[in-house]
């Protein structure tokens, strides 16, 4: 079953404000990925994460991989409306070729 | 043109037909997935295929079949569709190359009505 706590499940947020969501697992992962789903769509992926304590950005997207490897946190700057849609993280254990992924964040940004 | 291509898009179905998803791709990986995505319960993993000799099943894969026609195809299948198999559903895939690090490409989904 799924091994990764996505909280809150919505969040609504003021346009040109910040937004951090974060993932959580009891387990020890050795790749964190960030993936956004919009309305119709399949989710894509927005950051790999790779080693323990590293920081990756993708334009106003920053990811890091947690130091403990059980959790992973992205932050979106200065939301616009098209940041709107589902988040969702996954997480690779070191031997399962299966991604474990969490519930979702749904983001609604309020113009 | 997608890279992974999911047929149909829509379909509405009564309880008890059966009911076939398609899900092609031409990136040339050589593991192909199903997940169903329900409101506030995420993606749930229905089955998988490494390869075209291999189908694994994964969390949820009672009511549903598959079936690994070729490298580039992997259909799910309802034998007797019910009301709670109403959901949207992904195919995925990605490649098993050692040293890959397991990014799943998802399709663009196939949503199931079943009344």
């Amino acid at each position: 079953g799924q091994q990764l706590n996505q909280s809150p499940q919505s969040m609504f947020i003021q346009e040109g404000e910040d937004v951090s969501m974060n993932c959580t697992s009891s387990s020890i992962f050795n790749t964190w990925l960030w993936y956004k789903q919009e309305p119709g769509e399949g989710p894509v992926l927005l950051i790999a994460l790779y080693k323990a304590g590293e920081l990756t950005s993708n334009g106003r997207l920053t990811a890091q991989f947690g130091i403990t490897r059980k959790d992973s946190f992205l932050n979106i700057s200065a939301s616009i409306p098209s940041d709107v849609g589902i988040y969702f993280c996954a997480g690779q254990r070191y031997g399962n070729n299966r991604l474990a992924f969490g519930k979702g964040n749904q983001v609604v940004v309020i113009p | 043109d997608a890279d992974v291509t999911q047929t149909p898009r829509n379909r509405i179905t009564k309880t008890g037909k059966r009911i076939m998803l398609e899900c092609s791709q031409t990136k040339g990986h050589d593991r192909m997935y199903w997940y169903r995505q329900d409101p506030g319960l995420g993606l749930r993993l229905i089955y998988y295929s490494f390869d075209v000799k291999d189908i694994n099943k994964g969390e949820i894969s009672d009511g549903y079949s598959v079936s690994r026609q070729a490298q580039a195809k992997f259909s799910l299948s309802l034998e007797s569709a019910i009301p709670n198999q109403t959901a949207l559903y992904f195919c995925a895939t990605n490649s098993g190359l050692a040293g890959y690090t397991g990014e799943l490409f998802f399709g663009e989904g196939s949503r199931l009505t079943v009344l």
